[in-house]
C-alpha cells in the first residue's frame, strides 16, 4: 500500500510567521503535489514536483513555495503566513504524470 | 485555461435511491479519474478512464467516459450510507501534463 504521511494534522500559527509543512512518501514516486482545500472550491493545485529538485508552479503558488531535496519528500513552505492560507493543506504523490493520485491525511492550518 | 466543472454540488438522496455526478471539461482530456473523500478523510482513488466511450463498473458504480472525452460520469445504484462522501473527478489535459480537479459532488444518504 502507498503511505503518503504529513507532519502535522493541526497546525496554528501566528500571521508572518514562515511555516513548514512536510510530505512524505514511501513508494519512490516521480510525482508529488501540494494542494489547498476549501469550501466550494475543490482542490486547488500550489506547486507539484516531477523530480528531485525540480518544482512547477501549480494555479495557486503566490505566498508559498516548496523544497524537493529527496525524491520521498516534499515539502511547503509559507514565506509569511497570512489569514486567507487559513486551509486544509494535502500533499500527494504519483507514480506517473497524469497517473492517479495518493494523497496525504492532510493538514489542517489555522492562522490567527 | 483548462476548467473542470462538476454538478451537481450538493445531492441528498434516500438510501436505494441512485445517484450520479457529471464532470464536464473545457478542453479534450487524455484521462478522467475519480476520487471518493469521506467526511473528515482525504481523497481516495476510485478509477482512471482513459478511452473515448469507455465505461468501468466498480460493485454499485458504474463510470463513463464521454466519446468526445470531455465528459464523464459517476453513477451510484441503490445508495448505502457507507457511499457518503464527496466524489472528485479529475482530468488531464491531452496538451498538459496537470491534472485539475472538480469542486466536487457532496453526497448525503439518509437511512
Amino acid at each position: 500500500d502507498v503511505k503518503v504521511t504529513q507532519s502535522s494534522r493541526y497546525l496554528v500559527k501566528r500571521t508572518g510567521e514562515k511555516v513548514f509543512l512536510e510530505c512524505v512518501q514511501d513508494m519512490d514516486h516521480e510525482n508529488m503535489f501540494w494542494y489547498r482545500q476549501d469550501p466550494g472550491l475543490g482542490l486547488r493545485l500550489i506547486y507539484f514536483s516531477y523530480d528531485v529538485k525540480m518544482k512547477e508552479k501549480g494555479d495557486i503558488p503566490e505566498g508559498y513555495s516548496v523544497s524537493r531535496e529527496k525524491k520521498e519528500r516534499f515539502s511547503l513552505i509559507l514565506e509569511s503566513a497570512s489569514t486567507n492560507q487559513t486551509s486544509m493543506y494535502l500533499c500527494a504523490s504519483s507514480p506517473r504524470s497524469g497517473g492517479e493520485q495518493y494523497f496525504g491525511p492532510g493538514t489542517r492550518l489555522t492562522v490567527t | 485555461g483548462q476548467q473542470v466543472m462538476q454538478i451537481p454540488q450538493y445531492q441528498h438522496v434516500q438510501e436505494g435511491e441512485d445517484f450520479t455526478t457529471y464532470c464536464n471539461s473545457s478542453t479534450t482530456l487524455s484521462n478522467i479519474q475519480w476520487y471518493k473523500q469521506r467526511p473528515g478523510g482525504h481523497p481516495v482513488f476510485l478509477i482512471q478512464l482513459v478511452k473515448s466511450g469507455e465505461v468501468k463498473k466498480q460493485k454499485r458504480l458504474t463510470f463513463q467516459f464521454g466519446e468526445a472525452k470531455k465528459n464523464s460520469s459517476l453513477h451510484i445504484t441503490a445508495t448505502q450510507t457507507t457511499d457518503v462522501g464527496t466524489y472528485f473527478c479529475a482530468g488531464r489535459d491531452t496538451g498538459g501534463f496537470k491534472t485539475i480537479f472538480g469542486a466536487g459532488t457532496r453526497l448525503f444518504v439518509k437511512a
